[in-house]
């Protein structure tokens, strides 16, 4: 079944830990996105993706990065965890449609940093 | 810039009445406009989306969105609201050759029985 994952789903480290946020998508597409939301807030995009070793930053500034080594996985990663960076972070994927084609977005990760 | 605003930071409906919830957008060029709703503790669900034609678009479970140039408006409808529709309702906008989504600031949406 094509789809979009995300694990962990819920995450709580304690600062100074790093830690890397999965995503996976089974469509093939080839643009993969990064959000960050508090909760029940507008989304914010981090990070995204036009395709293999194709990486750029969105428009909220974050201090987390990201790879795109295979089609299908874009994780997130987070060197030093501050509780600055609790959030929802949320990983959607797009097929190239000439500008027309939605999001398909991922259940999300939860982050909390003590 | 491409921007969009969602005027209503709540809407309060009973069951069975109509639901609108507003979207009014600002991009160059033509406009590619969506709705996604959240539930709580889950992602983006897509609804529906105006790319061309016509101005009067149907999603999905019974949602349907009118496309207005003139007033650059996007709202949301259904005609008749679930007590399964409350929800966080998020419109948004891509304009031109940007092919970065930018989110309305979203709308929680309340059916009472």
């Amino acid at each position: 079944e094509a789809d979009i994952y995300q694990t962990p789903r819920y995450l709580v480290i304690g600062t100074g830990k790093k830690i890397t946020l999965e995503c996976s998508q089974t469509m093939g597409h080839d643009k993969m996105y990064w959000y960050q939301q508090d909760p029940g807030m507008e989304l914010h995009l981090i990070h995204y993706s036009y395709g293999v070793n194709s990486t750029e930053k969105g428009d909220l500034s974050s201090e987390s990065t990201v790879s795109r080594i295979r089609t299908e996985h874009f994780p997130l990663t987070l060197e030093s965890a501050r509780p600055s960076h609790t959030s929802q972070y949320l990983c959607a994927s797009s097929v190239f449609a000439g500008g027309g084609d939605e999001q398909f977005f991922g259940p999300g990760t939860r982050l909390t940093v003590l | 810039a491409q921007s969009v605003a969602q005027p209503e930071d709540q809407v309060n409906v009973a069951e069975g009445n109509p639901l609108t919830v507003k979207c009014t957008y600002s991009v160059s060029g033509n406009p590619y406009l969506f709705w996604y709703v959240q539930y709580p503790n889950r992602g983006l669900q897509f609804l529906l989306k105006y790319i061309t034609g016509d101005n009067l678009v149907k999603g999905s479970y019974g949602f349907e969105a009118e496309f207005n140039k003139s007033q650059t408006s996007f709202h949301l409808k259904k005609p008749s609201a679930l007590v399964s529709d409350s929800a966080l309702y998020f419109c948004a906008v891509r304009g031109g050759n940007d092919y970065k989504l930018s989110f309305g600031a979203g709308t929680t949406v309340t059916v009472r029985a």
